[in-house]
């Protein structure tokens, strides 16, 4: 499609279970980000994979999130043994991710997750 | 660190009625600076940006902001507003490698008829 797409658009787990959200970027986009957007919290920066390099994970909560990136393309971030704190909209963004379109992202829709 | 902080949570206004929404920076050198909407349920929309050169920006929707150095300021304008406009707005700044944007708490514009 033209846009970001992310799935699932909402998901209902149970304290402990492991979730995992996807998030189709837009092609040729090399740049990608994870936010997550809580009630109360604004909009919290969680991981950015730029082309090929190492991804900068220094938004990450705990050790019970992580992400990959296949291909260069499509992302999953996975959340183990989920809590209630976890609850929120995890929102996916890509971008060209360089020069001056630096900081003109591109959102999904976003995935809510309820953590029950 | 670069931050941004947008004073007003929520903002009340009547269709027609002009609209300013603030927004203070810190940053060390001259900022890029950007305004994004998000609609209810949908994902973040840019709006606008500044890089540099005029400081006055023109965006979508009808939307302008004005860059003013001397006070850290990036407020987003509208001189009236519509039903629609009705959404949480948020300011953002990136990083210094650039490869990050760091968002103000945003503001809930509402719109009275």
């Amino acid at each position: 499609g033209a846009g970001v797409s992310q799935s699932p658009s909402n998901k209902v787990t149970e304290k402990g279970k492991d979730v995992e959200l996807r998030c189709d970027p837009i092609s040729g986009h090399t740049a990608l980000y994870w936010y997550r957007q809580s009630l109360g919290q604004g909009l919290e920066f969680l991981i950015y994979f730029q082309g090929n390099s190492a991804p900068d994970k220094s938004g990450l909560p705990s050790d019970r999130f992580s992400a990959e990136r296949t291909g260069g393309s499509v992302s999953t971030l996975t959340i183990q043994r989920t809590q209630q704190e976890d609850s929120a909209v995890y929102l996916c963004a890509s971008s060209p991710g360089v020069g001056q379109n630096t900081g003109e992202l591109f959102f999904g829709e976003g995935s809510r997750l309820t953590v029950l | 660190a670069q931050s941004v902080t947008q004073p007003d949570i929520h903002i009340t206004v009547s269709e027609g009625a002009s609209l300013e929404l603030r927004c203070n920076y810190s940053y060390g050198a001259t900022p890029y600076l950007f305004w994004y909407v998000q609609s209810p349920g949908q994902g973040l929309q840019l709006l606008l940006k500044y890089f540099s050169g005029d400081t006055l920006v023109q965006g979508i929707k009808g939307f302008e902001a004005e860059f003013k150095r001397s006070q850290s300021s990036f407020n987003l304008r509208k001189p009236s507003v519509h039903w629609s406009d009705a959404a949480e707005y948020f300011c953002a700044v990136p990083n210094n490698a650039g490869n990050m944007l760091t968002f103000g708490g945003g503001t809930r514009l509402m719109v009275k008829p």
